[in-house]
């Protein structure tokens, strides 16, 4: 049964440092990854998808990547802002065509 | 143009109650999934539709919970006899077409208590 980890599970960094969150998974037999953010009582918007044949993928100051392999994928976020804070969630694409779900890394960004 | 809508945005009701949860899909999305997201936990899946056929109700975690989809359109997620334990977010998602190249986009979500 696929499992997903996101560590850590909150993290709080200045204005302006880079970071990275990071995402593993059980079983390597994936279709894609996902990251998505969640805004309180908004829904998920959709940040990167990365399919299962790539290595990254980069969108304006976010950059995923993934290693099937051994189960990994960072999303490494560049001149942090405040805009930034959210809950961000990784989602893996099983055989079954179902999202399996991290429970998300809550980040603050500090002004 | 509109994206995922969800109604009621909130829903508080009585240990016991039906209650019924509508999503409106993106227009032209043909695969249309439910989640449900429990405080302090991941999103768990409960349903997925291609058209108006549910091939994978796996997710579904009692036969309290159905989901039924229209017109290749909107969809409603009912709970019968509502325990406390159903008290969760439910998010609705939709995509153009179910592969795995496709995103999902998200609904705001319903927040269902139940008292």
């Amino acid at each position: 049964k696929q499992e997903v980890t996101q560590i850590p599970a909150a993290l709080s960094v200045p204005e302006g440092e880079n970071l990275v969150l990071n995402c593993s998974f059980t079983d390597s037999a994936i279709y894609n990854l996902q990251w998505f953010r969640q805004d309180p009582g908004k829904g998920l918007t959709s940040l990167l998808l990365i399919q299962s044949s790539q290595r990254e993928q980069t969108s304006g100051r976010l950059n995923a990547s993934l290693d099937k392999s051994s189960g990994r994928s960072t999303l490494y976020i560049a001149a942090s802002q405040p805009g930034d804070s959210a809950t961000y969630l990784c989602a893996v694409r099983d055989s079954n065509y179902q999202l399996i779900w991290g429970a998300g890394t809550k980040l603050i960004i500090k002004p | 143009g509109a994206g995922v809508s969800q109604s009621p945005s909130n829903k508080v009701t009585e240990k016991g109650k039906d209650v019924e949860l509508r999503c409106d899909p993106i227009s032209g999305h043909t695969a249309l999934y439910w989640y449900r997201q429990s405080l302090g936990q991941g999103l768990e899946f409960l349903i997925y539709f291609q058209g108006n056929s549910a091939p994978d109700k796996s997710g579904l975690p009692s036969d309290r919970f159905s989901a039924e989809r229209t017109g290749g359109s909107v969809s409603t997620l009912t709970i019968q006899r509502t325990q406390q334990e159903d008290s969760a977010v439910y998010l609705c998602a939709s995509s153009y077409w179910d592969t795995n190249t496709d995103t999902q986009y998200f609904g705001p979500g319903t927040r269902l208590t139940v008292l």
